[in-house]
């Protein structure tokens, strides 16, 4: 799986939009850019993933360049709970058959958010 | 959705003495799962791969006689830490693949905080 590339840590405020960045210029063609988040003490959750239209859920929008070497994760209105560890993982999807493989942590970002 | 329950989520044991973690899918058949472990200010590292009904698989630098782990079923897999010691003091997650069909393709435990005294 392609390397991924964070900043350790980000502040926002409450209220406002939380924009984490990635840069992940080796992806290749069919791996996909998948987010997660560790809140402390707990298991990772998904967020969102996308190839390379920009995608949008209930809890967040991921923004992936043309050039797909980089993307940002959207928070449009952060709250005190999406204070968390996020990770930006780069891999196989997950109907590419059964070799789509292991998650590979990087160190992920840290968003403090205040109120 | 797809539920993974891990189990205990917090355990306290004496150094020489081995624990049992286990990780349950709830409402779905897991036939492989991961298991990772997590040192404070630090991001996960998988530590094996399980697949039900066969050995599993360790990265390099884990020990598979210290760490067994067991996936006898496709909804049960368990990691016994043998002969613990204070540095086996960790956050140990467990992972498991989701069949076709959903948002994405794991879903992960809650996490077991092991404290080895």
């Amino acid at each position: 799986d392609a390397k991924t590339t964070q900043p350790p840590s980000m502040d926002c405020a409450e209220g406002r939009a939380a924009n984490l960045p990635c840069n992940h210029s080796t992806i290749s063609g069919n791996e996909y850019v998948y987010w997660y988040r560790q809140i402390h003490s707990q298991g990772p959750q998904y967020i969102i993933h996308g190839l390379k239209n920009n995608e949008t859920n209930e809890m967040a929008s991921l923004i992936i360049t043309e050039d797909r070497k980089s993307s940002t994760l959207i928070l449009p209105h952060a709250t005190l709970r999406d204070t968390a560890v996020y990770y930006c993982i780069v891999r196989l999807g997950r109907y590419q058959g059964t070799s789509y493989g292991k998650l590979t942590f990087g160190q992920g970002t840290i968003l403090t958010v205040h109120p | 959705g797809a539920v993974v329950s891990q189990h205990p989520s917090r355990v306290i044991c004496k150094s020489g003495t081995s624990v049992k973690i286990e990780c349950r899918s709830l409402d779905f058949q897991a036939t492989t799962m991961f298991w990772y472990r997590q040192f404070p200010k630090q991001s996960l590292m998988l530590m094996a791969t399980s697949n039900e009904g066969s050995k599993a698989t360790y990265e390099q630098g884990v020990e598979k006689d210290k760490f067994l782990i067991n996936h006898a079923s496709l909804t049960l897999s368990t990691l016994t830490v043998t002969s613990a010691h204070p540095e086996d003091s960790s956050f140990y997650i467990c992972s498991a693949r989701l069949p076709p069909g959903g948002a994405d393709g794991y879903t992960f435990g809650s996490g077991t905080r092991l404290t080895v005294v």
